[in-house]
């Protein structure tokens, strides 16, 4: 499987503040995603990076909040915009490529609003 | 719509004891993937398996087993034997299955914590 890193792995922001994560690939991917995983609750699927177009966004998420970028087959960010504390979560990356129909995900980023 | 529910939100066993997370899935479709994925302490979730809708022949891997019943619609884990290192949060998701080709978007069950004990 595809190696993935995040940066930050961690941060602690001030509200109101933005803060942009990165997605790396070691290899060409077709599909990414981001994902928010809330203190103690589960995973819930932000949006679908699309290489090249604008990102498919969930119900309850939208693109002024969270901004995404993917400009190739091998990274993507995503922006926490004009944070507040409910923001704190775990925001982790997942990509998928043809054919292996499983995903893989990256090792998250902790954030912490204060 | 997809759901996915995880009934044991909390499980404690003393090492070397048997333990069975249950996972109860409701779609749909009739082509979908099942996965088991864990998520230690550190964070990072891992995959552990995925099943596909039409193979449901259980499947071992070490001290892991998984049981998938169509019928009931559940994708059972069993660990075996457990070790203080299988101590982590387990999620069941779904995702459906197009064609062929995964669809990609998965939904995720609450999530079990296991916890065992030296």
């Amino acid at each position: 499987s595809a190696v993935i890193s995040q940066k930050p792995s961690r941060d602690i922001c001030q509200r109101g503040t933005s803060l942009t994560i990165q997605c790396q690939v070691d290899s060409q991917v077709t599909m990414m995603f981001w994902y928010r995983q809330q203190p103690g609750q589960s995973l819930t699927l932000i949006a679908t990076a699309n290489q090249g177009s604008e990102a498919t966004y969930e119900s309850g998420f939208v693109i002024d909040k969270f901004p995404i970028s993917r400009p190739n087959l091998t990274f993507s960010t995503l922006t926490v915009s004009n944070m507040s504390p409910e923001d704190s979560s775990i925001y982790l990356c997942s990509v998928e490529d043809t054919g292996q129909e499983t995903q893989y995900f990256g090792p998250g980023t902790r954030l912490l609003v204060l | 719509a997809q759901k996915v529910t995880q009934a044991q939100t909390e499980i404690s066993v003393v090492e070397k004891e048997d333990v069975t997370l249950d996972c109860v899935y409701e779609t749909r479709d009739t082509t979908y993937y099942l996965f088991w994925y864990k998520q230690p302490p550190s964070g990072e979730l891992v995959f552990l398996i995925r099943r596909n809708s039409f193979d449901e022949q259980n499947e071992i891997s070490g001290r892991y087993s998984w049981n998938f019943q169509k019928s009931t619609s559940s994708f059972n884990f069993t660990i075996t034997a457990s070790q203080v290192v299988d101590s982590a949060v387990y999620f069941c998701a779904l995702t459906y299955n197009a064609g062929g080709t995964s669809y990609g978007k998965l939904t995720f069950g609450q999530g079990t914590i296991l916890t065992v004990h030296p």
